[in-house]
């Protein structure tokens, strides 16, 4: 297995754009989480997904984010409209029992 | 819930010298306890976990951890460093149902020649 995919693996983007990052989780992993690292705040859980259903949103900072996952094989975690202090790396990570596999992450600069 | 507390932010250690990272939780009863590293641009791997049983657990790359339950402490170590161990490393708490992993703040550790 190719392990967790994330695209792009970069993004810089205006202020006010919306903004769509992705992910392909391993092969049958039933849960997949997103989060935020930034300098400041570390590693920030945003949303976790169990059979592709959202079971846990408190994380997503905003109403700007969103996060969908409309199949087992595929997340996309949604920023609209993107503003400076969104950038961070964003990784996705899936899992089955306690193991987590992260993905290499995007890393995000609204200017 | 649970909590982790990494104490050191930066470590440097000469290459061949042992390394010992140090990490505490706080959670009321026996927790899952992971390390994880980071090298730069890329995400996160596994190093080892525990969940029971022996408190010495052995990981990838020649690490090793130790659960000590008095102590709320899960500290990783190495006996002799490798300039390829330079990068972050996180300690991550889980426990029972609860899905969520909490990440400690993360320890830099630098390599010297």
């Amino acid at each position: 297995d190719a392990g967790v995919i994330q695209s792009p693996r970069h993004e810089v983007t205006e202020m006010g754009q919306e903004v769509t990052l992705r992910c392909k989780p391993i092969s049958g992993h039933n849960s997949l989480f997103w989060y935020r690292q930034t300098m400041m705040r570390g590693l920030e859980l945003l949303i976790y997904f169990n059979n592709n259903v959202p079971i846990d949103d408190s994380g997503m900072p905003e109403d700007r984010f969103s996060a969908k996952m409309p199949n087992a094989s595929f997340s996309t975690l949604k920023i609209q409209p993107s503003e400076p202090r969104d950038s961070a790396v964003y990784f996705c990570a899936s899992r089955e029992g306690w193991e987590a596999f992260f993905g290499q992450g995007t890393r995000l600069t609204v200017v | 819930a649970q909590s982790v507390t990494q104490p050191d932010i930066h470590i440097t250690v000469s290459e061949g010298a042992s390394l010992e990272l140090r990490c505490n939780y706080s959670y009321g009863a026996t927790p899952y306890l992971f390390w994880y590293v980071q090298s730069p641009g890329q995400g996160l791997q596994l190093l080892l976990k525990y969940f029971s049983g022996d408190t010495l657990v052995q990981g990838i790359k020649g690490f090793e951890a130790e659960f000590k339950r008095s102590q709320s402490s899960f500290n990783l170590r190495k006996p002799s460093v490798h300039w390829s161990d330079a990068a972050e490393y996180f300690c991550a708490v889980g426990a029972g149902n609860d899905y969520k992993l909490s990440f400690g703040a993360g320890t830099t550790v630098t390599v010297r020649a």
